[in-house]
């Protein structure tokens, strides 16, 4: 089975702290995503990686980056927390030899206190 | 613009009733399409997803979804609702390309009435 594991389940932190979201997946995908999801605004892709060191924006970059030194790894980075970044984070991986479906992580429940 | 448009928001059926969630795409050409479940505090899991072919997709849990081209649609229905389909529901469509990347519906909640 295809597993794509994210570091935490639940994270609290405060305001103006440096905040790492890790995510790891098993089927040496090429393509990951990072997602925030919000209450009545479905996924928002923040950024996404079609290979090592590769990485693009997606639609809410602002505040975020992103790093993948190895292929099965990709970390969210919140260089500075702020209370309006307080949502689910949910890690993806997909390959274009499989059709493109994404496989989801469990997600992180970040809250920015 | 590409999208992808969910009308409903929320959803109440009665357990044993039958279920059909609207999913509206617009789209260059022919997509990749998608249907995820979501429960509760867990990521997405994958019903369903229409590449080619038929365009009548079979899915787990008895869920199937029909791809109806001329009306940019890709519905997803379910003859007998059980209790445990309780979630929410995410439409998706991609592109044919190495980057993968989907566009998502805003979702659907499905209420369950016993």
């Amino acid at each position: 089975d295809v597993k794509v594991t994210q570091s935490s389940r639940y994270l609290v932190k405060r305001t103006g702290e440096k905040v790492f979201l890790e995510c790891v997946q098993d089927m040496d995908h090429e393509n990951m995503f990072w997602y925030r999801q919000d209450p009545g605004l479905g996924l928002r892709l923040i950024y996404f990686s079609y290979d090592v060191k590769m990485k693009e924006k997606g639609d809410i970059p602002e505040g975020y980056s992103v790093s993948r030194e190895k292929k099965e790894r990709f970390s969210l980075i919140l260089e500075s927390a702020s209370t309006n970044q307080t949502s689910m984070y949910l890690c993806a991986s997909s390959s274009p030899g499989a059709g493109n479906e994404q496989f989801f992580g469990p997600g992180t429940r970040l809250t920015v206190l | 613009a590409q999208s992808v448009t969910q009308p409903d928001i929320h959803i109440t059926v009665s357990e044993g009733a039958s279920l059909e969630l609207r999913c509206n795409y617009s789209y260059g050409a022919t997509p990749y399409l998608f249907w995820y479940v979501q429960s509760p505090g867990q990521g997405l899991q994958l019903l369903l997803k229409y590449f080619s072919g038929d365009t009548l997709v079979q899915g787990i849990k008895g869920f199937e979804a029909e791809f109806k081209r001329s009306q940019s649609s890709f519905n997803l229905r379910k003859p007998s609702v059980h209790w445990s389909d309780a979630a929410e529901y995410f439409c998706a469509v991609g592109a044919r390309s190495n980057t993968g990347k989907l566009i998502f519906g805003q979702g659907t909640t499905l209420q369950v009435k016993p």
